[in-house]
């Protein structure tokens, strides 16, 4: 089981928008900056947001990040069918078992 | 450009021995940590370590630390994932993937190397 809560899936109609939840233990996400990737089905992960809100060049502004104590979101507005994909939260864990966590991933479905 | 390009596949027995590859182009190799990264099948991302292939400095997720082994080549700006007995259980999509410098998330990624171990 993941140190990060996402929920397993989303779904939302084209042109909607979403939102996709990322909560963790303080030791976890409070001090430290989230990053989000997508992968799209069949493809390696690619990097959406990163330090909580920004974004990296060539990801359009329909995909934004914001982070408020333990917990993070990602938000896709203007929802388009090569959107769905799954999408993973990710931080470093600076506790003795220091590293690279990420959530379990949550699956986004466009209707 | 930035690249990392791994090997598609690899088909190994239960026992057997494997190092797969990443080699990194377009950029300064010594600059930038790699770091792998496992997907098993249908289910969600492991973080399994990474590597300062300025100085070898590693560090190891507890839940793969003893069971593999990360190393680079410096020489030929390659980084190494490597196992000394496969278990069935290893059999899942590994990704390695540059940590973004001075920090802890990931800017370029490989396709990923397919391991399939099955007897």
């Amino acid at each position: 089981q993941s140190v990060l809560t996402q929920p397993p899936s989303v779904s939302a109609a084209p042109g909607q928008k979403v939102t996709i939840s990322c909560s963790g233990r303080s030791s976890k996400i409070g001090n430290n900056y989230i990053s989000w990737y997508q992968q799209l089905p069949g493809t390696a992960p690619k990097l959406l947001i990163y330090d909580n809100n920004k974004r990296p060049s060539g990801i359009p502004d329909r995909f934004s990040g914001s982070k408020s104590g333990t917990s993070a979101t990602l938000g896709i507005t203007g929802l388009q069918t090569g959107d769905e994909a799954a999408y993973y939260c990710a931080t470093w864990d600076s506790s003795l078992s220091a590293g690279v966590v990420f959530g379990g991933g949550t699956k986004l479905t466009v209707l | 450009e930035v690249q990392l390009v791994q090997p598609g596949t690899e088909v190994k027995k239960p026992g057997e021995s494997l190092r797969i590859s990443c080699k990194a182009a377009g950029y300064s190799f010594t600059t930038y940590w790699i770091d792998w990264v496992r997907q098993m099948p249908g289910k969600g991302l492991e973080w399994m370590g990474r590597i300062d292939p300025s100085d070898s400095d590693t560090n190891y997720s507890p839940s793969f630390q003893g069971h593999v082994t990360i190393s680079t080549d410096k020489s030929i700006n390659t980084a190494y994932l490597q196992w000394s007995s496969l278990k069935a259980s290893d059999t899942a999509m590994y990704y390695c993937a540059r940590q973004r410098y001075g920090a802890y998330d990931f800017d370029y990624w490989g396709q990923g190397t397919l391991v399939s171990v099955s007897s």
